[in-house]
């Protein structure tokens, strides 16, 4: 089974400056989706940015981006101008492309503080 | 948008009660899962279901099971709450190959 790792259980930015979150991945398939979500207090899991494992250029979102290194299974989220709603557990997600890839692998989530 | 609605924020049961926590999507998915969250865990796939009357066990299907009568709707059921069901449950949808869609969690008490 993949498996899906997030290195840092909590992270904290000044409001205003650059965070980047960590995720590295496992698996033996090609072809591939991966996932950021964001869990604010309010519980609501929101779909920050994926990336599709077959196309080389990195992800974009407004002031999130990813760095996606294929070779070396990284998937790292990029948060610019951090605002104090920012602020949340941040979860790396891996998705099969294969047409039985219905499960999700889940990293364990970093807790992101915004400091003011 | 998809919209991915749960019946309940917030329960509280007794242990030893039946429990059903509702999930309703309103996008068509074919593809439907119930997570449960705890803290250091992360989430936790206790069943899914990728049609209707169709399911298939997750990683901690103990204790629970599901019901996919109609498309749209997928229920879980605690036969019997125990407290070591407490917890924060979430329900999500997905089409195929496109990222989950979560409702908004309940959390569960079971005292």
């Amino acid at each position: 089974a993949q498996t899906v790792t997030q290195s840092q259980p909590e992270m904290s930015v000044q409001e205003a400056e650059t965070v980047t979150l960590s995720c590295t991945y496992d698996t033996s398939e090609s072809d591939y989706y991966l996932f950021w979500y964001k869990q604010p207090p309010s519980r609501q899991m929101i779909l920050v940015i994926r990336q599709e494992a077959y196309k080389q250029q990195n992800a974009t979102e407004n002031r999130f981006s990813v760095n996606f290194q294929k070779a070396a299974k990284s998937f790292s989220l990029k948060i610019s101008d951090s605002q104090l709603g920012d602020a949340a557990m941040y979860f790396c997600a891996y998705r099969s492309a294969l047409n039985t890839g219905n499960q999700f692998y889940f990293g364990t989530g970093t807790s992101l503080t915004v400091i003011p | 948008d998809v919209k991915v609605t749960q019946s309940s924020r917030y329960l509280v049961k007794r242990t030893g009660e039946k429990v059903f926590l509702e999930c309703v999507q309103d996008m068509d998915h074919e593809n439907m899962f119930w997570y449960r969250q705890d803290p250091g865990l992360g989430l936790r796939l206790i069943y899914f279901s990728y049609d209707v009357k169709m399911k298939e066990k997750g990683d901690i299907p103990e204790g629970y099971s599901v019901s996919r009568e109609k498309k749209e709707r997928f229920s879980l059921i605690l036969e019997s709450a125990s407290t070591n069901q407490t917890s924060m449950y979430l329900c999500a949808s997905t089409p195929p190959r496109g990222p989950l869609h979560f409702g908004n969690g309940t959390r569960l008490t079971v005292t």
